[in-house]
């Protein structure tokens, strides 16, 4: 069974520039989450989709993050304009859902960003 | 707000010695906790989950103990290998955010 898959792995671009990172989940798992994670520092949900549902974005910084899973599927974090503070990496999840409780997260390997 | 701490941040042990990873929460309403191990460069693993109305998790040679009242958590790995060296990160769940300790980063010498 394949994991959760991420694209690109890497990615730099300079500041002021547009990013956007993709994700697909595990087949089946209706939650996906974000995560971002700084150097030495344990990874910070971004947002929490239910299928297509945006259930918990309270910590995404809206004036520039944006991020969408239209078909309850794959999902497209975006940043727009980067800044030199969002040098990290951006890390996806899935659970299979919320149906029986709160669920293991399977993490993909990651997107590294660099802002320069 | 969940306060997840790992002590000690990093470690180096012989090859062969036992490794006990700690983790401390401070909201004891916890769903579950998950052991999760990070390579460099990499995503993350999942060791092991245990549910809130369980004390431990064993697979192979890692076990987990869970003490939810005193807010802890226990990672043994045992007769550890130079292929153990890595990050271990310790994740618990309220409701469906969790919230990560900052890791220790695990080195055993060949």
């Amino acid at each position: 069974e394949a994991g959760v898959v991420q694209s690109p792995r890497y990615k730099i671009i300079e500041k002021k520039q547009p990013v956007a990172f993709w994700c697909n989940p595990i087949s089946g798992h209706n939650t996906l989450y974000w995560y971002l994670q700084n150097l030495g520092q344990g990874p910070e949900l971004l947002i929490r989709y239910e299928n297509e549902e945006a259930v918990d974005d309270s910590q995404l910084p809206k004036d520039r993050f944006s991020a969408e899973r239209l078909k309850g599927v794959d999902s497209t974090l975006k940043i727009q304009p980067a800044e030199l503070g969002d040098s990290a990496v951006y890390l996806c999840a899935s659970s299979p859902g919320a149906a029986g409780g709160v669920n293991e997260q399977f993490f993909g390997p990651g997107t590294r960003l660099t802002v320069l | 707000k969940q306060e997840v701490t790992q002590i000690p941040a990093a470690l180096s042990v012989p090859e062969g010695e036992n490794l006990v990873l700690n983790c401390s929460f401070t909201d004891s309403a916890i769903y579950n906790l998950q052991w999760f191990r990070q390579d460099p460069g990499k995503g993350l693993t999942s060791l092991l989950l245990i549910q809130s109305s369980q004390r431990e998790q064993t697979s192979g040679r890692l076990n987990a103990s869970l003490d939810k009242s005193s807010g802890r958590s226990t990672l043994y790995i045992a007769a550890s290998q130079p292929g153990d060296s890595a990050t271990y990160l310790c994740a618990v769940a309220n409701d469906y955010k969790l919230s990560f300790g900052a890791g220790t980063t695990v080195t055993v010498r060949a």
